[in-house]
């Protein structure tokens, strides 16, 4: 069964850069049916899609927060990585990772399953 | 960008009730509409995919239909453990959105 799980520091700086990654179990982070994606949600608010990337490094980021953000995938370790930069209070909220099925078509983005357990970034000096 | 608006925000709801939540878009997005459920203090789980296509595991008591604009997610005789938000998501475009949610809540 496909686990995802995120990590990183819970408390970051204004300012500074926030760096998570989510490590990917029970299931192969290089396959062509997936991508991976980060979604937040800010406390008591909804969510909000980040980013997503494909094995091969391809990318699609939320055009909001795209000067910001950057997304990563090390298929040798299992993992893809999200780094958010300048960040502000606007910025805590609990990061998600998630897997997307592929789709043809328009777009290559898809519904997100499964969803790891999210982690709480709070920007605060 | 697709913004999805999802009616009503919040439903208290009697067990055994039948719940209908509506999402609208802003343009066509075809059926590129899924439906999570987040349950407090876990991560969202998927509901429905392609407007009404459905989960392996996923109680038959939810359903979705709708193309074009116009979705709905229905919950056929209401359980306690449904109490949870509902969220819509598009993946028509490359940016992709979720409606803000609607809280059902158990009376």
């Amino acid at each position: 069964q496909l686990q995802l799980q995120e990590s990183g520091p819970g408390l970051v700086k204004p300012s500074e850069t926030l760096s998570l990654t989510c490590t990917v179990s029970g299931g192969s982070i290089s396959s062509s049916n997936y991508y991976w994606g980060w979604i937040r949600q800010p406390p008591g608010k909804g969510l909000e899609w980040i980013g997503s990337i494909y094995y091969s490094g391809s990318t699609y980021y939320n055009p909001s927060l795209k000067s910001r953000v950057t997304i990563s995938v090390d298929t040798s370790k299992h993992q893809f990585s999200l780094k958010l930069s300048s960040v502000t209070a606007a910025d805590t909220a609990v990061y998600y990772c998630a897997r997307q099925r592929a789709a043809a078509g328009s777009s290559p983005l898809n519904y997100f399953d499964p969803w790891g357990q999210g982690t709480l970034v709070t920007v605060s000096s | 960008e697709i913004v999805l608006t999802q009616s009503p925000d919040f439903q208290s709801v009697t067990p055994k009730e039948k719940v209908t939540i509506t999402c609208r878009a802003s343009q066509s997005i075809g059926s590129f509409l899924h439906w999570y459920q987040q349950k407090p203090d876990q991560s969202p789980k998927l509901l429905i995919k392609y407007a009404s296509q459905s989960i392996s595991g996923v109680p038959s008591r939810f359903s979705g239909s709708g193309s074009g604009t116009d979705f709905t997610l229905t919950i056929n005789s209401l359980e306690a453990e449904d109490a949870a938000t509902y969220y819509c998501h598009q993946s028509s475009s490359l940016s992709l959105t979720f409606g803000g949610g609607t809280k059902v809540e158990i009376k």
